[in-house]
């Protein structure tokens, strides 16, 4: 059972246009999420995390969007650079555990 | 500088060997996480250890056995009993809620 899906494998977008990566989760009980990034043969790095008491969390060019009613969370790159090439992965959190759980990851192509 | 260290970053072993990856840590965090990576596939949880002393079983914790005697190190096993070790090891500890992760240890099995 797939509690956190990331439904697009793959995602090509020119540079300096935004990049949105998709997230979609199934338990309610899902309380924090994190989007990571990662490069291959590398472990994965922190990038922004949202509480579910909150629907927007920015940090400089990212920016994640939470819809609890959707069960819907979303990454935006603006603008998206060549850099930003790279495989990423949410994840979620239950209140009260330690268990994370991971989406299998979009690999996202920033075209020069 | 703070981090998590794994060793070795590719690791080689014949069929029907036990083999031990390393994760250190010194960020002082008291929870460690070991996930398995493979091609196309997400980020699976083997066993993760909330405090020294004490681990649990992930959602694929067969063939694999960890040790959590000191808070900087969480080793992880892989026994001959595991069907298909061939992939990439990434440990992992948790901060107040994010997780930092190691640079991966990429094992293949022959």
């Amino acid at each position: 059972d797939q509690q956190v899906k990331q439904n697009s494998p793959s995602l090509s977008v020119q540079e300096g246009r935004i990049s949105i990566l998709n997230c979609d989760y199934t338990n309610s009980m899902f309380d924090y999420f994190l989007w990571y990034k990662k490069y291959p043969a590398e472990g994965p790095t922190f990038l922004i995390s949202i509480s579910s008491i909150k629907d927007k969390n920015e940090d400089g060019r990212f920016t994640v969007f939470l819809n609890k009613s959707a069960k819907h969370l979303s990454l935006h790159i603006v603008p998206s650079q060549p850099g930003d090439s790279a495989v990423y992965f949410c994840a979620a959190r239950s209140s009260g555990t330690y268990k994370y759980i991971f989406g299998t990851g979009t690999r996202l192509k920033v075209l020069a | 500088d703070g981090g998590i260290t794994q060793s070795p970053k590719y690791l080689f072993r014949k069929e029907g060997q036990n083999v031990t990856l390393s994760c250190e840590q010194n960020l002082n965090h008291d929870a460690m996480y070991w996930y398995r990576q493979d091609p196309g596939q997400g980020l699976r949880l083997i066993y993760y250890s909330q405090i020294v002393n004490d681990f649990q079983k992930g959602d694929i914790a067969e063939g694999y056995s960890v040790s959590r005697e000191k808070k900087e190190s969480f080793p992880l096993t892989v026994t001959s009993a595991q069907k298909n070790p061939t992939a990439f090891y990434l440990c992992a500890s948790k901060g107040i809620y994010e997780q930092y992760f190691g640079p991966g240890t990429r094992l293949t099995v022959t």
